[in-house]
């Protein structure tokens, strides 16, 4: 259980035009997503949190007018890079908290993330 | 937030005994302590989870001593395919929680 699927795994676009990244919970709901970005040999860098039905809350310095983020319904959660730029090519990952089962905290579930590729 | 420590990277060779120490100074008393395992060109996967003392799965068991401060991943008779980087997070779901990642360990197990 608690699989969450994001697509696609790889894009390439040319530089000026826009990408969206979904990311969907396949077997639970999910209010709240996070979105990552992680560059070649580094750790995963928190872009900004997703809730459902409401703005999306970014991290210092990503700006939101750039990574626009839609979380429609508990399952589904979208990143649009908009006019990407070369500088923008990376891999992107998100996650979700799914519903814990039992007295436990709720680990992060993540998809396989989606390499981003701006020529 | 708690900041986490952990050794920038590990090798080992297959059929060891692997022990990954994360330093998590700052830890709140309603914070779990969980680690995951990622592959290159990947989404990091869940391994275990913990709040004190020992926890044991079938892929990993994880040691939080009393004062909660640090935490060890031990990987028990290690092969190839456990060739990768180990984050540990420290937190708790709920409304404010910002999951933030350290450096991570990366872990090179060798033939």
């Amino acid at each position: 259980g608690a699989v969450v699927s994001q697509h696609p795994s790889w894009v390439i676009c040319k530089s000026g035009t826009s990408v969206k990244i979904e990311c969907r919970s396949l077997d639970f709901q999910a209010t709240t997503m996070f979105w990552y970005r992680q560059f070649p040999k580094q750790s995963l860098m928190l872009m900004a949190t997703s809730n459902e039905g409401s703005k999306a809350t970014y991290e210092q310095g990503v700006e939101k007018d750039k990574f626009l983020i839609n979380h429609a319904s508990l399952t589904l959660s979208t990143l649009t890079v908009t006019s990407a730029h070369p500088e923008d090519s990376s891999f992107y990952i998100c996650s979700a908290i799914a519903p814990a089962r039992g007295p436990t905290n709720s680990p992060l579930h993540f998809g396989n993330g989606t390499r981003l590729t701006v020529t | 937030l708690a900041k986490t420590t952990q050794p920038i990277s590990m090798d080992s060779y297959e059929g060891q005994e692997v022990n990954i120490t994360c330093s998590h100074n700052n830890i709140a008393t309603n914070d779990y302590i969980t680690w995951y395992q990622q592959f290159p060109s990947q989404g990091p996967r869940f391994i275990i989870q913990g709040y004190k003392t020992k926890v044991t799965n079938e892929v990993a068991s994880l040691f939080i001593p009393a004062d909660r401060k640090s935490s060890t991943l031990s990987l028990p008779r290690v092969s190839l395919s456990d060739t990768a980087v180990y984050y540990c997070l420290v937190g708790a779901s709920g409304g404010s929680y910002i999951p933030t990642f350290g450096r991570g360990t990366s872990l090179i197990v060798h033939p």
